[in-house]
């Protein structure tokens, strides 16, 4: 059974710091990987999809990677701002379906 | 263009109670999903909908039901509440067609149920 992991589950930086966010998986054979945020009281915003073929996504002062054989993805955050402060979740399909299997979310706060 | 709205935002109930959950889309979105995110966990499956007419189980499918009412329409239904239904409830929409990766793309601000 698929298991999606973040860790750790809240994180305080200063501004302009950059950062990493961590997400594994237990089975590597996955179909794709997206990267959410979610804002306290609001729905989830898909922010990068990895498809299992790629090995990076980049948008904007976001870059997320994705090393399948490890089971291993992680969401960079370049020159943080305070904007930036919300949960950030992961999840993985295992194939062209539409069932995701999400963590458990890493709550971020950037500090002015 | 409200994209997903959801009402209630808020609902409290008794064990035993039933209610619906509404779930509305305007974006012409084929499918619809419901989620369910409990305290410290992520989203879990509750229910999808790949066109009018269609639903399937997801993970947690067990004391709810679900009607595709119409395009853009999706409701919940829990029959007789239980405690262990006290959750955040989501719904989600996605354009994708069947047969390539239909993955929600757009969720709605939730609706925060607590069950006495």
């Amino acid at each position: 059974k698929q298991e999606v992991t973040q860790i750790p589950a809240a994180l305080s930086v200063p501004e302009g710091e950059n950062l990493v966010l961590n997400c594994s998986f237990t089975d590597s054979a996955i179909y794709n990987l997206q990267w959410f945020r979610q804002d306290p009281g609001k729905g989830l915003t898909s922010l990068l999809l990895i498809q299992s073929s790629q090995r990076e996504q980049t948008s904007g002062r976001l870059n997320a990677s994705l090393d399948k054989s490890s089971g291993r993805s992680t969401l960079y955050i370049a020159a943080s701002q305070p904007g930036d402060s919300a949960t950030y979740l992961c999840a993985v399909s295992k194939d062209s379906s539409y069932k995701l299997i999400f963590g458990s979310g890493t709550r971020l706060l950037v500090r002015p | 263009n409200a994209g997903v709205t959801q009402t209630p935002k808020f609902q409290v109930l008794k064990t035993g109670q039933s209610m619906t959950l509404q779930c509305a889309q305007d974006m012409n979105h084929n499918s619809m999903y419901w989620y369910r995110q409990d305290p410290g966990m992520g989203l879990r499956l509750i229910y999808y909908s790949a066109s009018e007419g269609t639903t399937d189980k997801g993970e947690v499918p067990n004391g709810y039901n679900v009607s595709r009412l119409n395009k853009r329409e999706f409701s919940l239904r829990l029959e007789s509440a239980a405690p262990s239904q006290t959750s955040v409830y989501f719904c989600a929409s996605s354009e994708a067609h069947g047969g390539l990766a239909d993955l929600p793309t757009s969720f709605g601000p939730g609706t925060r149920l607590t069950v006495t």
